[in-house]
């Protein structure tokens, strides 16, 4: 079965430069997520999706990032213009639920994400 | 405060050995409970949920302690293949139980 699909894998690009990343979640997963990642602040969300619709952006450090999801089986995360200090690993995850109901008496747990290989994106 | 705080490591272990890592939370309204594992220049993949009774997979034991916001992971019998960043994971349920991730605990299995 296909995992979550991300290209490009690697990105090198100068400052000023617009980036798009792209992102095809798991077939049937209705939720997708937008992380960073970076030695000094570890794993951020950004931004997620539930059935194609933005949810919570908060995440997102500015105006300069935006993120789309024209459609089920396809979302972008477009930097422009770009930065040196946006340089990181952006991780695209999906789920199949945000939260997985418990069994009569147990708590609701959260689903699992399924993240996608990563785009390393570095900016001069 | 961090949400989730871990101690980054590294841990260095030989082979065979028991190691333990711990991880704190702060938000007290966290229901949801997991551990990930990183290879190196891999994604976080789910390793193991953490249960509120304790649980056990294999090598890999996971304990809750809600009482002092922690959960902790025991590897017996490290392998080679064990060497990762261990990324602990808390979701806020009050607070649309998104998950936080901590920043890992990197642990070196050597031979």
């Amino acid at each position: 079965d296909a995992g979550v699909i991300q290209s490009p894998r690697h990105e090198v690009t100068e400052m000023g430069q617009e980036v798009t990343l792209r992102c095809k979640p798991i077939s049937g997963h209705d939720y997708l997520f937008w992380y960073r990642q970076t030695m000094m602040r570890g794993l951020e969300l950004l931004i997620y999706f539930n059935n194609n619709v933005p949810i919570d952006d908060s995440g997102m450090p500015e105006d300069r990032f935006s993120a789309k999801m024209p459609n089920a089986s396809f979302s972008t995360l477009k930097i422009q213009p770009s930065e040196p200090r946006d340089s990181a690993v952006y991780f695209c995850a999906s789920s199949l639920a945000l939260v997985i109901t418990g069994l009569a008496g147990s708590m609701p747990t959260a689903g699992e994400l399924f993240f996608g290989e990563g785009s390393r994106l570095t900016v001069l | 405060r961090k949400e989730v705080e871990q101690d980054p490591g590294p841990f260095n272990v030989p082979e065979g050995a028991t190691v333990a890592f711990n991880c704190t939370y702060s938000n007290s309204a966290s229901q949801s409970f997991f551990w990930y594992r990183q290879d190196c220049r891999k994604e976080p993949k789910l390793l193991m949920s953490v249960y509120s009774s304790g649980n056990e997979d294999g090598r890999f034991t996971a304990q809750l302690n809600r009482a002092s916001q922690y959960i902790s992971l025991l590897i017996r019998d490290s392998k080679l293949s064990d060497s990762a960043t261990y990324l602990c994971v808390v979701n806020g349920y009050n607070a649309g139980n998104m998950l936080t991730f901590g920043g890992g605990t990197r642990l070196m299995v050597k031979p």
